[in-house]
Parts: C-alpha cells; structure tokens; sequence
C-alpha cells in the first residue's frame, strides 16, 4: 500500500530558530516527492519538488532532501519567521506519469516570537 | 490573478440535502481534482479528470459526483448530504500532472 508518514506531527519553535520535518514514504512506482505549505484556512501552496535523482533542493529558507535509496526526505526550514507556522505537507507522485499523488498527514509547525 | 476558484468558503448542510460545491480555473489546465481534507489524514483524492469530458473515480469516490463539461469548470456534487461528509474540500488542477494548483478550501458541515 502506497503511504507517506511524516514526524513530528506538530512542533514548536522560536523565531529565529532552524527545524528540521521528515518524511518518510512507501510507495511505488516513485515519480517525485513535493513539499506543500498550507497555511490555516488556504489550500496547500507548492514549495519544492524533486525527481529520483535530485537530492536537494533549495526554495529561499526551505530546503529539501531526498534520499531516494531510503525512502526518506527531509524539509530544512532556516532562520525561523513568524510566518512560517503552517502546516507542512509532504506528497509523493505515483506511477509513470507522477499523476496519482499520496499525501502525508503534514506536520503542524507554529513559530513563536 | 490566475488560479482556482472554489465556492462557498463554507457551507452548513442539514443531512439528506443536494449539494453542488463550485471549482473554476482559469489556467487551462487540462487535469482536474478535488479532494477532500480530514484531521490527522492527508488529503484524499474523491474525483479527477484528466481532459474535459472525461472524470475517473479516486480514493474514495461513493456519495460523490461530478462533470467536466469544460476546461474551466469542475463541480462536486452531494447527492444526499451525510454527516461523514463533514470536510474540507479542495479543487485542485495540474498542467500534465507537474504543478498543481490549489483552491482555498470549502468548509462543509453536515448536521
């Protein structure tokens, strides 16, 4: 069965601060592994995203790695801002076209001042 | 501004009750989603479709409908609301399954 399980499932930290959110997945055929910021009340907003043989990849603050042998990919946020508090959703593409997604159950970050 | 639009923001639904949540897009993409988010869950696929004309069933289809008469338009329908269906529901399209976009998210409550 096809399934992304992600860890913590809520954090806390203070601004300024570095985190780190993983993700762990089972699935097959692996086309890609995205990473999705959803704020409260929006719907999820693309951050990254990374093919078999990417493994980082930086969007401003964020940055994602990939380890295709493990299964396993982490998002890297720097210098923590208010802002950032979100939930954090990891997503992989399935099957030759990477047109079949399956959604991890995000992580809950808040930042504090 | 480019993108997804879904109506309502948020609905309360006696049980029993038909109910049509509205997706436009205005990108062109060919593909097509909604989705439905639950807590502690990840979004989970209800409908898709991949060019107008066409829908195919997800996850987790039953108690849901849905028609693509057009590029733009994408409606769901509750034929006979239940409480289970309580969720947020998301729209979603994507340009040959590469980037997806996102709508805000309707609220549905049903009591």
């Amino acid at each position: 069965k096809n399934q992304v399980e992600q860890s913590p499932q809520s954090l806390i930290i203070l601004e300024g601060k570095n985190c780190t959110l993983q993700c762990n997945y089972t699935v097959s055929p692996f086309s890609n592994l995205r990473w999705y910021k959803q704020d409260t009340g929006r719907g999820p907003v693309s951050l990254t995203i990374m093919t078999f043989s990417e493994n980082t990849k930086s969007n401003g603050r964020y940055t994602a790695t990939l380890d295709a042998d493990t299964k396993q990919s982490s998002l890297h946020i720097t210098a923590s801002q208010l802002s950032d508090s979100a939930s954090y959703i990891c997503v992989v593409s399935v099957g030759e076209y990477g047109n079949k997604l399956v959604f991890g159950a995000g992580t809950i970050l808040r930042v504090k001042s | 501004i480019a993108g997804i639009t879904q109506a309502p923001t948020s609905q309360i639904l006696a049980a029993g009750r038909r109910m049509t949540l509205r997706c436009t897009q205005d990108m062109r993409h060919n593909a097509m989603y909604w989705y439905r988010q639950d807590l502690g869950l990840g979004l989970r696929l209800i409908h898709y479709s991949n060019t107008a004309g066409t829908t195919g069933k997800g996850e987790v289809p039953d108690g849901y409908s849905v028609s693509r008469a057009n590029t733009d338009d994408f409606p769901l329908t509750l034929a006979s609301a239940v409480p289970s269906q309580t969720s947020v529901y998301f729209c979603a399209s994507s340009d040959r399954g590469i980037g997806y976009t996102f709508g805000s998210g309707t609220r549905l409550t049903v009591v």
